[in-house]
């Protein structure tokens, strides 16, 4: 068990809608990674949070967004929402942002419609 | 850009065959992760590769990298049924992970 748990685990939304989801990281790493992964293909990286700081950005638009907390917690945001949106959201926790492991929470899957 | 290529795409073998799975990526980098993931499930850490020549083995799964070829394989021995699963490499580029498409593995009595 890696400790990293997520919520909600299933969403669904509307076009144009607004969502938040939210990672607990195992306590003690500072560093958040978040994924989206369509249906059928590998997770792409959204973005890693680092002590509360943006610390790397994939290839996303600025709807995407997100916050990270000194508890160990942390959230996606994206506004606007698209049917395109539609995948499983995992996060993932290491200790820094080069820890050679990361730990995948269990994932959110978000439908929008 | 980074590119991450897997072959074959899906797989479906027979119990007790032996087959592998092979990741191609683009540019250098000093970290190779192999993942697997069940239906609906989030990823589970298998190997995480981080110098040319490197292997590890865990049960019938064994995986080694060649750096200069850019080249990681995922080997899979007498295969059973419970290997049956979606298998991921991954490239570190800067704590930017890229992801293959995976191999859908189908192992069949």
């Amino acid at each position: 068990e890696t400790g990293v748990t997520q919520s909600p685990t299933h969403l669904i939304k509307t076009r144009g809608q607004q969502v938040t989801l939210r990672c607990s990281s195992q306590s003690g790493h500072n560093t958040v990674s978040w994924y989206q992964q369509a249906l059928g293909q590998g997770p792409q990286f959204i973005f890693q949070y680092y002590r509360e700081e943006e610390n790397g950005r994939g290839n996303f638009p600025p709807r995407f967004s997100g916050l990270q907390f000194p508890n160990y917690s942390s959230e996606l945001n994206v506004n606007a929402l698209e049917l395109d949106d539609s995948a499983l959201y995992l996060c993932a926790s290491s200790l820094t942002p080069g820890g050679l492991e990361q730990y995948f929470g269990p994932g959110t899957r978000l439908t929008v419609t | 850009e980074l590119k991450v290529e897997q072959n074959p795409l899906f797989l479906s073998m027979q119990e007790g065959k032996n087959y592998t799975i092979y990741c191609n990526y683009s540019t250098t980098s000093d970290r190779l992760y192999w993942y697997r993931q069940d239906p609906g499930k989030s990823l589970e850490s298998l190997f995480v590769l981080l110098s040319n020549g490197a292997v590890k083995q865990e049960g019938r799964l064994m995986a080694s990298l060649d750096t200069k070829a850019r080249l990681s394989t995922l080997h899979i021995t007498a295969a059973v049924h419970d290997l049956s699963a979606t298998y991921f490499c991954a490239v570190d580029n800067n704590n930017d992970m890229r992801f293959g498409a995976g191999t859908r593995l189908t192992v069949k009595p």
